[in-house]
């Protein structure tokens, strides 16, 4: 497929369980973060995004929590299904308001395990 | 529905060639970007525009060219394929010209022998 990502570091969630996925941003000037999922042979697809003035927020079974201290992002996925099997990775703007700048994360692959 | 395409889905071309990767959305998004992904590497960015006559160099823009003369499409060029360009191409568009929200094509790998 046109997914890439053999090498990602990989998290393993049983079926019904939540997973948290992490990601390290660079800047600290960043104000706003994507989540994104591929699953293989797929395009980026949006989950979820956050500004800088906020810790925390839920879409439909996905939280994403914002931790500016630490320069630090999580996903967590409620009742992780088969679907959710794909590659997450963050993204960064890098606060060049009204601009196109933007750093993405490697991601990390989830199985889940049925 | 709308959508975004990208032809080919798999390309194999030779050391020194000229290469055109097709994208076509009918979102009638202003803003359309083309990256480029790589083992190792998060998705980079290769050229962006925010509207027809518009093009601009993203951050790995060398050996690579696009034109915009219409909404729907922003094909993108390799003048001269490099194995260096071996790689999967993802072309999005989206409402925002700061890019929230984009909407990714399914891809093409192409493959610089």
């Amino acid at each position: 497929g046109e997914s890439v990502g053999l090498h990602l570091p990989t998290l393993s969630v049983q079926e019904g369980d939540n997973s948290i996925i992490n990601c390290a941003y660079s800047n600290s000037a960043s104000d706003y973060f994507i989540w994104y999922k591929q699953e293989s042979g797929k395009g980026p697809q949006f989950i979820i995004d956050i500004r800088s003035n906020m810790d925390k927020r839920q879409g439909q079974r996905v939280t994403v929590l914002l931790n500016k201290t630490v320069k630090h992002l999580s996903l967590q996925i409620a009742a992780t299904q088969p679907g959710d099997s794909a590659v997450y990775f963050c993204a960064e703007n890098l606060g060049t308001s009204g601009t196109y700048k933007y750093i993405f994360g490697t991601g990390t692959r989830l199985k889940v395990l049925a | 529905d709308a959508e975004i395409t990208q032809s080919p889905r798999h390309k194999i071309t030779e050391t020194g060639r000229q290469v055109t990767l097709a994208c076509h959305q009918t979102w009638n998004h202003n803003n359309m970007f083309w990256y480029r992904q790589d083992l190792g590497h998060g998705l980079r960015l290769i050229h962006y525009s925010y509207g027809v006559q518009d093009t601009n160099k993203g951050e790995v823009s060398d050996g690579y060219s696009v034109s915009r003369s219409n909404t729907e499409d922003l094909p993108l060029t390799l003048e001269s394929a490099a194995s260096s360009q071996t790689s999967v191409y993802f072309c999005a568009s989206s409402e925002s010209p700061s890019g929230y929200e984009q909407y990714f094509g399914p891809g093409t790998r192409l493959t610089v022998t």
